[in-house]
């Protein structure tokens, strides 16, 4: 069984510039989240969707950060200026329901120069 | 936000040791789960141990639960150079909110 898929791996960008990040869960998995994780650090909640309907979005920068989750697979998190701050990895997961373990993709890393 | 603080933030040991990490959290939990993260690689999940349970064991890995203290232990007995990277404690609150720690990196030297 595939696992979560994300893409790109890599992306550098000038600042203002826009990004997206695009993410396919385990097939089935109804819960999907997005991570942010910086160097040294611990992932840090950006939004979760349980089927197509975020559900905790109180961390996700709405100003610059967007996300969907079109027919509650995959998912898009778009980011829109980008700025040299949001140099960091990009992390998708998706679990069964939102009482279980969670799968992680390889993460999208993202420069902004 | 992060929920939890892990200690130490960094560990070194032999093969052949035991290594421990905690996790303390601040609030009530449905479960408390440990990750491992390779460098440059996405988390993998270990083991996941219920508010109700106070210990669980996986191969060799021994978890620890004392809500009362909120806090947890990873032990990793016998250790390996393939174990050598980030460990994440992970908590399901009770609003089923998800939150990870801080992490500990643990190095084992062959």
């Amino acid at each position: 069984e595939a696992g979560v898929v994300q893409s790109p791996r890599y992306k550098i960008i000038e600042k203002k510039q826009p990004v997206a990040f695009w993410c396919n869960p385990i097939s089935g998995h109804n819960t999907l989240y997005w991570y942010l994780q910086n160097l040294g650090q611990g992932p840090e909640l950006l939004i979760r969707y349980e089927n197509e309907e975020a559900v905790d979005d109180s961390q996700l920068p709405k100003d610059r950060f967007s996300a969907e989750r079109l027919k509650g697979v995959d998912s898009t998190l778009k980011i829109q200026p980008a700025e040299l701050g949001d140099s960091a990895v990009y992390l998708c997961a998706s679990s069964l329901d939102f009482t279980g373990e969670l799968f992680f993709g390889e993460g999208s890393r993202l420069t902004v120069l | 936000s992060q929920q939890g603080e892990e200690d130490p933030q960094a560990l070194s040991i032999q093969e052949g040791e035991n290594a421990t990490m905690n996790c303390s959290y601040k609030t009530s939990i449905n479960n408390l789960q440990w990750y491992r993260q390779n460098s440059g690689r996405g988390l993998v999940h270990l083991i996941l141990i219920r508010s109700n349970e106070r210990e669980k064991h996986s191969g060799r890995l021994r978890v620890t639960l004392d809500t009362s203290k909120k806090s947890s232990s990873l032990l990793i007995t016998a250790s390996r150079a393939a174990d050598t990277a980030s460990y994440f404690c992970a908590t399901r609150g009770t609003g089923n909110q998800f939150y990870f720690g801080t992490g500990t990196s643990l190095t084992v030297i062959p």
